[in-house]
């Protein structure tokens, strides 16, 4: 076990839709990220938040935000949702950004 | 721009025999290397990463890399493969040790049978 918790675990939904995948950190842990893993584009890093800030974004589409609350919980809300966005989403936590970061077991999104 | 290529998306060795997953490195700058494994429905774990300190890296479980820059590969060692070896392994490059600047390659999937 991580430490890292994310729920749901598992989500289906149609296209079209919304939904927020959520992000327990480990505790102590200051940096969010999430990551995407499809078996079309492989493991993707999407967007970090630091106490509360985003820090670093990557291969986010427009369709998608984050945001990091004050508990560091993080969400991540995926709209207007495509079959390709059909993936397993990891959220991860550092204490800082240099050091090791703890994956959760993830969220897997089915888009049907 | 940094990359990564897994050679071989499936690897089947036999348990005891030498597991060898290779990975090769395109970075413009002295990169960092990480190898991490996900096993069934789990997130993913760092097993070793490659900082400068020594071009040997061990990590847990028996596992250790070799980085070598002629060849701009950092290949995943285990002398004696163990059922519970089986499982996906990314391996990752960074031209910055920040998490959130990590490429990942496409992943070997590595069965043991026994």
């Amino acid at each position: 076990d991580s430490g890292v918790t994310q729920t749901p675990k598992h989500l289906i939904t149609a296209t079209g839709q919304r939904v927020t995948l959520r992000c327990s950190p480990r505790s102590g842990d200051l940096s969010v990220y999430w990551y995407q893993q499809s078996l079309d584009q492989g493991l993707q890093f999407l967007i970090q938040y630091y106490n509360g800030e985003e820090r670093a974004k990557g291969n986010i589409l427009e369709r998608f935000s984050a945001q990091q609350f004050p508990d560091l919980h993080s969400e991540l809300n995926l709209s207007s949702l495509e079959l390709g966005d059909s993936a397993l989403y990891f959220c991860a936590s550092s204490v800082e950004s240099n050091t090791e970061a703890f994956f959760g077991q993830g969220t897997r999104l089915t888009v049907v | 721009a940094q990359s990564v290529t897994q050679l071989g998306s499936h690897v089947s060795v036999s348990e005891g025999a030498l597991v060898l997953l290779r990975c090769n490195y395109s970075s413009s700058v002295p990169p960092y290397l990480f190898w991490y494994v996900q096993y069934p429905n789990q997130g993913l774990q760092l097993l070793l990463k490659y900082t400068s300190a020594a071009t040997l890296v061990k990590g847990i479980n028996g596992f250790e890399a070799e980085f070598k820059k002629s060849e701009t590969s950092f290949h995943l060692t285990k002398p004696s493969a163990h059922m519970s070896d089986a499982a996906e392994y990314f391996c990752a490059v960074s031209e910055d040790f920040g998490n959130e600047k990590l490429t990942f390659g496409t992943g070997t999937r590595l069965t043991i049978i026994p």
